[in-house]
């Protein structure tokens, strides 16, 4: 899993509640991403960003967002708008977009 | 518009025999293709990559993985299959124009002892 970090492992949400799970990363990479598995669906793009205060949509970026304050962190919020969130969330990173992603351990967020 | 392929759900090999596992990709232009391999409840781990150049490529724990341009396949291989293999593989494919990776749904190997 290298130099990404990702916490909790496990996240518990209730309805109606926002919750934001962390992604770090101390490899100097510009590039960071989500990603949403699934089981038999593979990993679906989420969110990713290119560089410090910026970021783009992926496929199913409907219901999270994400911030890109400094160029070591890219926390993902799960928001109240996404119906089934119930997932593993990978974080991932790249020395520039295109370049090799590697990856953190995931996140597994459950809804009581 | 890119694709990818993984036919196989689930593989099941011998301990000692060599495994298999395919990959089948569409893409516009020129492919970057990945393999990745994953634990339970684990992050991927990058195991090989082809930009360009030779067709055979090697990575980490003995797999390589062939590139046939005419097949449009991408098959990860390994001559002789440990317990410690079994695991959930992904291949990945990019084109030269784009960014992003596309993932296939992943196949799951078991390698039996």
């Amino acid at each position: 899993d290298g130099g990404i970090t990702q916490s909790p492992k496990y996240l518990f949400r209730k309805e109606g509640q926002n919750v934001t799970l962390s992604c770090e990363q101390n490899l100097n990479h510009d590039a960071m991403y989500w990603y949403r598995q699934d089981p038999g669906q593979g990993l679906r793009l989420i969110y990713y960003s290119q560089i410090v205060n910026d970021f783009q949509k992926g496929d199913i970026a409907e219901g999270y967002s994400v911030s890109r304050e400094k160029k070591e962190s890219f926390p993902l919020t799960v928001t109240s708008a996404q119906k089934n969130p119930t997932a593993f969330y990978l974080c991932a990173s790249s020395m520039t977009r295109g370049e090799t992603q590697y990856f953190g351990p995931g996140t597994r967020l459950l809804v009581l | 518009a890119q694709s990818v392929a993984q036919p196989e759900d689930q593989v099941n090999v011998a301990e000692g025999n060599p495994l298999t596992v395919k990959c089948t990709y569409s893409v516009s232009g020129n492919p970057y293709l990945f393999w990745y391999v994953q634990y339970p409840n684990r992050g991927l781990q990058f195991l090989l990559k082809y930009i360009t150049g030779d067709n055979l490529v090697k990575g980490s724990y003995g797999f390589e993985a062939e590139f046939n341009k005419s097949q449009t396949s991408f098959h990860l291989k390994k001559p002789s299959a440990l317990v410690s293999d079994s695991a959930l593989y992904f291949c990945a494919v990019r084109s030269t124009g784009a960014n992003n990776l596309f993932f296939g749904t992943g196949t799951r190997l078991t390698v039996i002892p």
